[in-house]
Order: C-alpha cells, then structure tokens, then sequence
C-alpha cells in the first residue's frame, strides 16, 4: 500500500524567502504524481502534475521535481508572497491503481 | 466549461437522518472520485467511477453509503442513517485522459 508523508506539517516564513515543500512516497511504481493547494475550506486546485517518465514540471513561479528511485518530489515556490499561504498536499497514482494517495499536507504561511 | 461543480456547500443534519451530494464533473472526463476529508488531514479514497461503472469502493464506504452515476454524467453520493463520525469535507474529482485530476470545492457536512 503506497504511504505518502509530508514533512514539515506547517512552516512560516517572511515574505520574498523561498519556499520548499517535501513530499515521500513509498513505492516507486508510480503512473504520475500531483501537487495541490488547499485554501481553508475549499477543494483542491491542481498546481503541477508530473508524469512517471519526467522529472519536474514548472509553472511559474512554482517548481516540481521527481526523483521515483528515491521516493521523493519536491515543491520549489520562488520569492513567496503572502497569497502562497495554504496547505500544499502531494498526491501519488500508482503504475497499477486509478486512485491516488495523499500526503496529510503542509500548510505554508507566509509573513508580510 | 466550469470546472467540477458540488452541491450543497454545506448541510447541517441530525443523527439519523439521510442525505445526498450531487457532483458534476468536467464534461469530458469518463473517470469521478469521490474523496472524504477531515480536518488536518489528506483526502481519503471513497470511491470512483468510470463512465457509468463503479469500479472500485473503498473499505470506509460501509452499507450505509451509496454511490451512483447514471448515464455517466453527474454523480450522487448518498449516507443513510448519519451518524456524527461521519462529518467531514466530501470532495468529488474528474480526471482528465492524462491522468490531471480536478476537484470541486467540496460539500460538508456536519452532523448533530
């Protein structure tokens, strides 16, 4: 069963510092991995989607990368301003499954 | 297109009572989810659906809930006899053919 954990669960940082989040995974069999935001009760917006045969993916001032062999993906958010302040969760399909697994989350705030 | 639309946002309930949660996904995906999300927590995996065929359901889905898609168009899930664990966010998702999965904002429900 693919387990996905997030650590830190929270981190505050000023405003303009780089942000980065991190994201493991147990089993490298994986179709794709995603990354989303969570402002406080709402949904979930996609914000990069990386397939298994990449190795990151850009939008922005968002970065993802992902290294299967090692289990790991990481979230780069360049010069953070204080509308990045949300819960960033990763999400994992595996090469054999249609649904993904969830990472608790990290939830960023970022000082004016 | 809109994106996935939920509805209701929020439903308030008393123990013992039944209610249903309508999602309609983005038009063209042939895949829903449906996602249970607690508070400081990554969604959990309910359910989904590939076109009109339900093809996986989660341990966590017991006798009391039931979900449907006719046509395989819009999605509705329903909980019978409601007990109070189950509050939480209902997330519903559509994937698009690569695999990009979208959510709406959720419905959640609390119950008394």
């Amino acid at each position: 069963k693919q387990e996905v954990t997030q650590i830190p669960a929270a981190l505050s940082v000023p405003e303009g510092e780089n942000l980065v989040l991190n994201c493991s995974f147990t089993d490298s069999a994986i179709y794709n991995l995603q990354w989303f935001r969570q402002d406080p009760g709402k949904g979930l917006t996609s914000l990069l989607l990386i397939q298994s045969s990449q190795r990151e993916q850009t939008s922005g001032r968002l970065n993802a990368s992902l290294d299967k062999s090692s289990g790991r993906s990481t979230l780069y958010i360049a010069a953070s301003q204080p509308g990045d302040s949300a819960t960033y969760l990763c999400a994992v399909r595996p090469s054999n499954d249609y649904k993904l697994s969830f990472g608790a989350g990290t939830t960023v705030t970022v000082r004016a | 297109d809109t994106g996935v639309s939920q509805d209701p946002r929020h439903k308030i309930t008393k123990r013992g009572q039944n209610v249903t949660f309508r999602c309609d996904p983005i038009s063209e995906h042939n895949r829903l989810y449906w996602y249970r999300q607690t508070l400081g927590q990554g969604p959990e995996f309910l359910t989904y659906f590939q076109n009109e065929a339900q093809l996986e359901k989660s341990r966590l889905l017991s006798d009391r809930f039931s979900a449907e898609r006719p046509k395989g168009s819009f999605s509705t899930l329903e909980i019978q006899r409601t007990e109070q664990g189950d509050s939480a966010m209902y997330l519903c998702a559509s994937s698009s053919p690569i695999g990009e999965l979208f959510f709406g904002e959720g419905s959640r429900l609390t119950v008394l």
